[in-house]
């Protein structure tokens, strides 16, 4: 099930199911999106992204999905294992100029097996 | 390609000390790098986006005194923590940008840097 912690939510899930990992963005404005995976003591890691003129895209065992009229991003994967346990941001960005990233506040995905 | 290094990857150091993290872009140019800071079981946050050349432009409630950034290369960023106290212990990580494949704004982010005040 899914738990809000004092900092970080919580997903945990049993390995081979599919996890769906939520992520609210706050600027109307902004058109580009990345999911980061960020392993304990690591930096993050990209895994997916997806501009403002799509709604889905996929990748190897990963789905994106962006609905911009509730600005709402989520980051499916299929089949979890055990190596997919982690901490996954969303990031957004305007595709214009120098414009800087801004980081969701992640999700804690705990795959066991 | 497109790795980012960092290093010290820990340092632990004594109040009042001033601690110097290195951020290398190791096959690519980066006139743009950023440095993020990031809490236990926080989000990471841009204290500051780095250019190389020119000075930092820092994120509100950054004080651009304590944290001393200088890009003096296309491929080596620093940020010096001048004065550090036990509350500025945290997990600093830097990014960047590849000046000649720019795509999409990516960032490519490095592996962090653990810092420890006493």
């Amino acid at each position: 099930g899914e738990s809000v912690g004092l900092h970080l939510p919580t997903l945990s899930v049993q390995e081979g199911d599919n996890s769906i990992i939520n992520c609210a963005y706050s600027n109307s404005a902004s058109d580009y999106f990345i999911w980061y995976k960020q392993e304990s003591g690591k930096g993050p890691q990209f895994i997916i992204d997806i501009r403002s003129n799509m709604d889905k895209r996929q990748g190897q065992r990963v789905t994106v999905l962006l609905n911009k009229t509730v600005k709402h991003l989520s980051l499916q994967i299929a089949a979890t294992q055990p190596g997919d346990s982690a901490v996954y941001f969303c990031a957004e960005n305007m595709n214009s100029g120098y414009s800087t990233l801004t980081f969701g506040k992640g999700t804690m995905l705990l795959v066991s097996p | 390609g497109a790795v980012v290094s960092q290093h010290p990857s820990w340092v632990i150091c004594k109040s009042g000390t001033s601690v110097k993290i290195e951020c290398r872009s190791l096959d690519f140019q980066a006139t743009t790098m950023f440095w993020y800071r990031q809490f236990p079981k926080q989000s990471l946050m841009l204290m500051a986006t780095s250019n190389e050349g020119s000075k930092a432009t820092y994120e509100q409630g950054v004080e651009k005194d304590k944290f001393l950034i200088n890009h003096a290369s296309l491929t080596l960023s620093t940020l010096t923590v001048t004065s550090a106290h036990p509350e500025d212990s945290s997990f600093y990580i830097c990014s960047a940008r590849d000046s000649q494949t720019w795509v999409n704004n990516e960032q490519f982010f490095g592996p962090g840097t653990r810092l420890t005040v006493l």
